[in-house]
């Protein structure tokens, strides 16, 4: 139990474009979900954090006109990269939880973004 | 400010030997504890959860929590050089659910 899919697994893409992923909980509802990137060889780094129907809560520094969370339903959350630059290339992985107390962060297989 | 530490290592460790990893953390009230796996260039996946003081036992995995002393400890039995991986330890955050990330020990099994 507790499968998060998270696609594409790899983007390759021009500077300027906008990159969306998708982070799907398969067989659970997902009440909170979580975005990281992480650079090699480098700690996770926790970029938001978003709740089903609600506005996603940016930590500092990550700009959220750039990075655009969407939380429709308990089951998916899409990040938005938009108009990316070589310096937005990065490990991007997405987890989810439930909601019930004391309960662990389930991740998706990542994403990793090249931007040429 | 909560924080959750851990040497990160490497710990080379022969194969066959106990993998003995550590984390420290600072919030007295914390009540839950996770140890995650992440391979190189993979995501991390969940290894062990736990609540209660004691030892917890998954496999060849045993999980230790000792609130007194504000520490969780990962015991890997029997180590094979499938569990190199950077070991990462995590305590609940602040709020939103969210949870506080140890740096990663990084551990080596040589054969």
């Amino acid at each position: 139990g507790a499968v998060v899919s998270q696609h594409p697994s790899r983007v390759i893409c021009k500077s300027g474009t906008s990159v969306k992923i998708e982070c799907r909980s398969l067989d659970f509802q997902a009440t909170t979900m979580f975005w990281y990137r992480q650079f090699p060889k480098k700690s996770l780094m926790l970029m938001a954090t978003s709740n089903e129907g609600s506005k996603a809560t940016y930590e500092q520094g990550v700009e959220k006109d750039k990075f655009l969370i969407n939380h429709a339903s308990l089951t998916l959350s899409t990040l938005t990269v938009t108009s990316a630059h070589p310096e937005d290339s990065s490990f991007y992985i997405c987890s989810a939880r439930g909601a019930a107390s004391n309960q662990p962060q389930h991740f998706g297989d990542g994403t990793r973004l090249s931007i040429l | 400010q909560k924080e959750v530490e851990q040497n990160s290592g490497p710990l080379s460790v022969p194969e066959g030997a106990i993998a003995s990893l550590n984390c420290t953390y600072s919030d007295r009230g914390s009540q839950s504890f996770f140890w995650y796996r992440q391979y190189s260039g993979k995501s991390p996946e969940l290894i062990m959860s736990i609540y209660s003081n004691g030892d917890k036992e998954d496999g060849r995995f045993t999980a230790q929590l000792n609130k007194a002393s504000q520490y969780v400890s990962l015991l890997i039995r029997d180590s094979q050089p499938s569990d190199s991986a950077t070991y990462l330890c995590a305590a609940p955050g602040d709020s939103n659910y969210q949870l506080i990330w140890g740096a990663g020990t990084k551990l080596i099994i040589k054969p």
